[in-house]
């Protein structure tokens, strides 16, 4: 089975800190995605990566960033965490090409104070 | 307005019940439609991949698109508590790889 694996299940963070969330797959998928997930609004993407060191900005990148340097591992990062990035936030990876499944990981529960 | 809608619910059926979870959208380069799953405190799990319009049937699961309309249909036959989960429609047009435009999920409770 894939499995896609997020470093924390929950955090909680102060407004203003650097906040490193980790994923990491053991499938060798070329894509990985990262997400934001809030009530009503749905997953919200907010990049994605189709190779090592190659990314791509989704819907709603302003206030993160993102690195690849490993194939297995797709790290998103809050240079200045705020309030409004209190969220769920959700890793996936999937082969490339177009007809391919994404696969979850758990989610982390972030929460900003 | 978002370029897919979905009713947040929360939808409550009793077990055994045919359950009808929808979706519309607005963009009609939309090609590939998805339902996902979601139990609490977890990740979705792809449940339904359907490609243009038509319908596809796996067990209890029938996935129906109707591109004239622009909507989308999940149905459960025969619910059953263990269905109780957020439903989420995703969808994508056929050039855009995998970058999936998500509904906002349905919570569906199925009662025993």
């Amino acid at each position: 089975d894939v499995k896609v694996t997020q470093s924390s299940r929950y955090l909680v963070k102060r407004t203003g800190e650097k906040v490193f969330l980790e994923c990491v797959q053991d499938m060798d998928h070329e894509n990985m995605f990262w997400y934001r997930q809030d009530p009503g609004l749905g997953l919200r993407l907010i990049y994605f990566s189709y190779d090592v060191k190659m990314k791509e900005k989704g819907d709603i990148p302003e206030g993160y960033s993102v690195s690849r340097e490993k194939k297995e591992r797709f790290s998103l990062i809050l240079e200045s965490a705020s309030t409004n990035q209190t969220s769920m936030y959700l890793c996936a990876s999937s082969l490339g090409g177009v007809n391919t499944e994404a696969f979850f990981g758990q989610g982390t529960r972030l929460t900003v104070v | 307005q978002k370029e897919v809608e979905q009713d947040p619910g929360p939808l409550s059926v009793p077990e055994g019940a045919i359950v009808s979870l929808n979706c519309t959208y607005s963009n009609s380069a939309f090609q590939y439609f998805m339902w996902y799953r979601q139990y609490s405190r977890k990740g979705p799990e792809l449940l339904m991949y359907t490609y243009s319009s038509g319908n596809k049937e796996d067990g209890r699961f029938t996935a129906q698109v109707d591109k004239s309309s622009k909507y989308i249909s999940l149905f459960i036959r025969d619910s059953q508590p263990s269905d109780s989960a957020t439903y989420l429609c995703a969808m994508k047009p056929w050039n855009a790889g995998n970058m999936l435009t998500f509904g906002g999920g349905t919570r569906l409770m199925v009662k025993p």
